[in-house]
């Protein structure tokens, strides 16, 4: 099983519904990190969250929500999703006292909204 | 606010040749962190190397090297003997010491391997 785990993988929906993005981990990271990646642009910071009470805006935030459930669980939402939130999502985590200074990432969501 | 910059959007390489991808950073910190990380067309996100910047010596891992110019505020990575399986897009990142707020990524390089 995957340490980091993001469902759905792939996602069509429409514009203006609301959508939700999931991420779930067993690595016992504390900070859990959303990123953006569109074609050319690399990766971009949306959220970060350092513990379920600590939640911080990223590079992108605007057009997005989160919700830090537990250590182990951090969702995305889209309020009213629009078509330029269309891109490949990542969770990532990290913890420098347990698991060394890289994130590790899940396998991504691919949402494309129509 | 730190910036990582690959100037390079699309390289190809020769199967077994080597190739060497350009990162350069830019921050006002002294310590720090920075990683080269592989994503094939599975779009997994994986770690290839890492450079702690206040260690001199190049890290390496296997067919992986970087040179860390830290004057120059550079950090390549150098694939020796290249491989099929090494076709993938590449991105350089950064991340302070801290690591709060986390990875700060280029923009990619595509590598496309030639048989």
């Amino acid at each position: 099983d995957a340490d980091v785990t993001q469902t759905p993988r792939n996602r069509i929906t429409k514009t203006g519904k609301r959508i939700m993005l999931e991420c779930s981990q067993t690595k016992g990271h504390d900070r859990m990190y959303w990123y953006r990646q569109d074609p050319g642009l690399g990766l971009r910071l949306i959220y970060y969250s350092f513990d379920v009470k600590d939640i911080n805006k990223g590079e992108i935030s605007d057009g997005y929500s989160v919700s830090r459930q537990a250590q182990a669980k951090f969702s995305l939402s889209l309020e009213s999703a629009i078509p330029n939130q269309t891109a490949l999502y990542f969770c990532a985590t990290s913890d420098p006292n347990r698991g060394g200074t890289e994130a590790f990432f899940g396998q991504g969501t691919r949402l494309t909204v129509v | 606010a730190q910036t990582v910059t690959q100037s390079q959007p699309e390289m190809s390489v020769q199967e077994a040749e080597t190739v060497t991808l350009s990162c350069t950073y830019d921050t006002s910190e002294s310590d720090y962190y920075l990683f080269w990380y592989k994503q094939p067309p599975s779009r997994q996100m994986i770690l290839v190397i890492r450079q702690e910047a206040y260690k001199q010596q190049n890290a390496t891992e296997n067919r992986f090297s970087v040179n860390f110019q830290k004057a120059a505020k550079s950090f390549s990575l150098k694939i020796s003997d290249s491989q099929l399986g090494d076709a993938a897009m590449y991105f350089c990142a950064y991340r302070s010491r801290g690591g709060a707020d986390g990875l700060t990524f280029g923009k990619g390089t595509h590598l496309i391997i030639q048989p």
